[in-house]
């Protein structure tokens, strides 16, 4: 059965630390893990990756694939108030008839 | 540029009755999808549709129907409604690139 687990589930760390989100997959006909942000309403759209080894930047927020070891994470450096949110994980199967996701990491950030 | 529009935004529904959330894309996807969402659980899918005139059931089907209408347009019904139903409904659409989601459909069965 396909499944996508998150971990971990929840974080709370301090403005400026820097954190790793991690999220593994077991999804028939892989083809692309897809990372989300979700604050009140519904989730934005963050990395799609789809080969292994390339890390994708955006700002503060960097991912990374292994598709050898079928996981992925997401850094979040130097960490602001703004970026407290849940951090979904997607797994997309290859026909793009199926988009999985896991349970999401809720992170706070503190002052 | 409207996306993914889903409606209502909010509804409470006595327990037994019935209704269905409606989800229109103008994105031109093949794909269509309706999750729900409660605390601690993530999204979790209900229905999916690869293409115009198919669905397919998805992690947690029981006590949905879903139609797609058309291309466009893919509709989530509750035929009689239960208080395991209270949760907030995203609908969501791709076709080779990542999903995009409708702003959500809170929902309340008392």
């Amino acid at each position: 059965e396909d499944k996508v687990v998150q971990s971990p589930l929840s974080l709370v760390v301090h403005e400026g630390d820097t954190v790793t989100l991690n999220c593994s997959y077991e999804v028939t006909n892989f083809r692309s893990l897809l990372w989300y942000k979700q604050e009140k309403k519904a989730p934005t759209f963050l990395f799609m990756l789809t080969s292994s080894g390339i890390e994708k930047k955006s700002g503060r927020l960097s991912s990374i694939l292994d598709k050898k070891e079928l996981f992925s994470i997401l850094n979040i450096t130097a960490t602001q108030t703004g970026d407290s949110a849940v951090y979904l994980c997607a797994a997309q199967a290859i026909s793009y008839d199926k988009v999985i996701f896991g349970p999401g990491t809720s992170l706070s950030v503190i002052p | 540029n409207a996306g993914v529009t889903q409606t209502p935004k909010f509804q409470v529904l006595k327990t037994g009755q019935s209704m269905t959330l409606q989800c229109a894309q103008d994105m031109n996807h093949n794909s269509m999808y309706w999750y729900r969402q409660d605390p601690g659980m993530g999204l979790r899918l209900i229905y999916y549709s690869a293409s115009e005139g198919t669905t397919d059931k998805g992690e947690v089907p029981n006590g949905y129907n879903v139609s797609r209408l058309n291309k466009r347009e893919f509709s989530l019904r509750l035929e009689s409604a239960a208080p395991s139903q209270t949760s907030v409904y995203f609908c969501a659409s791709a076709r080779y690139t990542e999903a995009f989601f409708g702003q959500g459909t809170r929902l309340t069965v008392v």
